[in-house]
């Protein structure tokens, strides 16, 4: 069965560059979730779209913004990266019309920042 | 707010031990539950999840959890457990569709299996 998939699957940025990444849901999801990893630390909730609209914000830094296009496929882009933006980035997606909701996770998006 | 307590931080176990992972829960409404398991290095993935119905629910790998209501828990149990099982468990709860329906997860319990 098709999976979240994200890309790119890793990725090395120095500090105050600019880096995006993607996430295509799995088809037929209508919610797209995005979620921060740090080492040794539980997912954070970034940010979430359902049906191309914002539906719900977490700790999302400023310096980050997050949409969905018209095919569903997602992109969060970090500007001003900071040491501390390294983490695994995780995206996410869910057929909110389905019974009880059930989230699935991409493989990730490694980020380091130098 | 809701949030999301898992008791064991770090959790040591020889092969064939049983194992059993406390969650707890804060939300006074309908809750969705779930485990996730994240192998190192690796995407988190669902080991099971629970909607309604029948309070014990079993999933992947011989793993099994219990809902019970009144305690606001969610455990999560194996008989017998395998080194391969060597992974983080992250109990998670998402809270409906108001909530913007995102997963709030627990701290995670990392879990040593000793071959």
């Amino acid at each position: 069965a098709a999976g979240v998939i994200q890309s790119p699957r890793h990725l090395i940025k120095e500090k105050r560059e600019t880096a995006t990444l993607k996430c295509y849901p799995i088809p037929r999801h209508d919610t797209v979730y995005w979620y921060q990893q740090g080492p040794g630390q539980d997912p954070q909730f970034l940010i979430s779209f359902y049906e191309k609209m914002q539906s719900d914000k977490g700790s999302i830094p400023d310096r980050f913004s997050a949409q969905q296009f018209s095919d569903y496929h997602s992109e969060l882009n970090m500007s001003s990266l900071e040491l501390g933006d390294s983490a695994l980035y995780f995206c996410a997606s869910s057929d909110q019309g389905a019974s009880g909701n059930t989230i699935y996770f991409g493989e990730g998006s490694w980020l380091t920042v130098v | 707010a809701q949030s999301v307590s898992q008791h064991n931080h770090h959790v040591i176990l020889s092969e064939a031990a049983s194992l059993e992972l406390g969650c707890n829960y804060s939300y006074g409404g309908t809750v969705n539950l779930f485990w996730y398991v994240q192998y190192p290095g690796q995407h988190l993935q669902l080991l099971l999840k629970y909607f309604s119905g029948d309070p014990l629910v079993k999933g992947i790998k011989g793993f099994e959890a219990e809902f019970i209501k009144s305690k606001f828990s969610f455990n999560l149990r194996k008989p017998s457990v395998q080194w391969s099982d060597t992974a983080e468990y992250f109990c998670a709860v998402n809270a409906g569709y108001n909530q913007g329906g995102k997963l709030i997860f627990g701290q995670g319990t990392e879990l040593s299996v000793k071959p």
